[in-house]
Formats: structure tokens, sequence, C-alpha cells
């Protein structure tokens, strides 16, 4: 994982609910950052962080939420505004560019 | 703005021949190259990257790009891969200020006995 831990690795929610994702690393670097992997699209950014208490919307921000309160920590909260939400989601972090994933959280929404 | 183009969905090839995987991408300014893999239900690990300097870039598991400027490219060659090298491939660049990487939309390498 080169010290970037997701959880959990699979969830389930249903329609409506809002559902939050982890992301903890311990390599001390300042950037992370959260995309989703839908077949065929590869990896799109949803939000990014590159310092504590800041964080940038991606390409498809809409129908997501972030917080940055620790340097470690950069949780993802899928909302029941998000319309197609079932997808692959991967954190990542790294000093100035996304060097280090998760393994990824599968989010089955039904 | 950035963008990258891997034109192979997928690159059939026999254990022990050479591939070629291809990438070419766009840009208004100086960039950054990156080649991931990503093997099943897993996250992407960086296999090699170009930043600057020489224009051949040697990466893990006996892979090597090459940054041709001139024809935009940064394709992943690997001389004999092996049955443990099938996974997707994802080439990703980054230039200008925010430190964005823009993904390819990524090359599955299928190697096969």
């Amino acid at each position: 994982d080169g010290g970037i831990t997701q959880s959990p690795k699979y969830l389930f929610r249903k329609e409506g609910q809002n559902v939050t994702l982890s992301c903890e690393q311990n390599l001390n670097h300042d950037a992370m950052y959260w995309y989703r992997q839908d077949p065929g699209q590869g990896l799109r950014l949803i939000y990014y962080s590159q310092i504590v208490n800041d964080f940038q919307k991606g390409d498809i921000a809409e129908g997501y939420s972030v917080s940055r309160e620790k340097k470690e920590s950069f949780p993802l909260t899928v909302t029941s505004a998000q319309k197609n939400p079932t997808a692959f989601y991967l954190c990542a972090e790294g000093k100035n560019s996304p060097l280090h994933f998760g393994n990824g959280t599968r989010l089955t929404v039904t | 703005a950035q963008s990258v183009t891997q034109l192979d969905s997928q690159v059939p090839v026999f254990e022990e021949a050479p591939v070629e995987l291809r990438c070419n991408y766009s840009s208004s300014v100086s960039v950054y190259l990156f080649w991931y893999v990503q093997y099943p239900n897993q996250g992407l690990q960086l296999l090699l990257k170009y930043l600057s300097g020489s224009t051949l870039v040697k990466g893990i598991n006996g892979f090597e790009a090459e940054f041709n400027k001139s024809q935009t490219s940064f394709h992943l060659r690997k001389p004999s891969v092996h049955i443990s090298d099938t996974a997707e491939y994802f080439c990703a660049v980054e230039g200008g200020a925010t430190n964005k990487l823009i993904f390819g939309t990524g090359t599955l390498l299928a190697v096969q006995p």
C-alpha cells in the first residue's frame, strides 16, 4: 500500500444514503487525492488537497464532499446527490503529485 | 490543458515475447510523465516516471519507457513478458501549476502461455 490505507474494501449502500470512505496515510506527505475508476474510463479526479484545511474540486466533484482536518486523513463522502455512485474509488498521496495509491474501495449502491 | 491517449485498450501477447504499450500526450507546457500498473481489485503501483534528464527511463519489473518530445509520446516497453505481467497499465501526465495527474483510459496487457 505504500503507507496509504483505504477502508472498507467493499461497501454496500441503499440509494439515498450518504456514505463515507476512509483514507489514511503515514508517509507525512502534504498532497492527497481521490479518484473514481469506471471500466474503460481510466481514473477521474474527484477532489484533491495539497495542505491541511484546504482542498480543491477535481473534474467530477458534483455529489461528493471531503474534509482535511488532519494531514494523515482525507475522507470522502458520497452524497445522495451523486447520480451514479457505484464505482471503484481510489485514494492517493504524494509529495507533489500522486505517487502511492491505496487498494481502493468498491462501492455498490442499489 | 493536458490530455493523454492510450490507443490500445487491450494488447494480447505470448509469454517471453516483447511488448510495447503506446501513450501519446498533449500539453502546452513542460510535462512530467508516469506509467502505473494495476492488478485486479488493487490500487495503482508506480512503474516509472520521467521528470527530466535522460529520455530513457527504467522502472520496476524490467519495464522501460522513452520520452519523445517531438512525437509527444511516452511508450512503455518490455523485452520479454511473463504471465505475471498481465494487468492494466495506465499512462499519466502532469503539467502546469496544479500538480494534477491526468490519466489515460488504460491498456490491458494479456499475456498468454
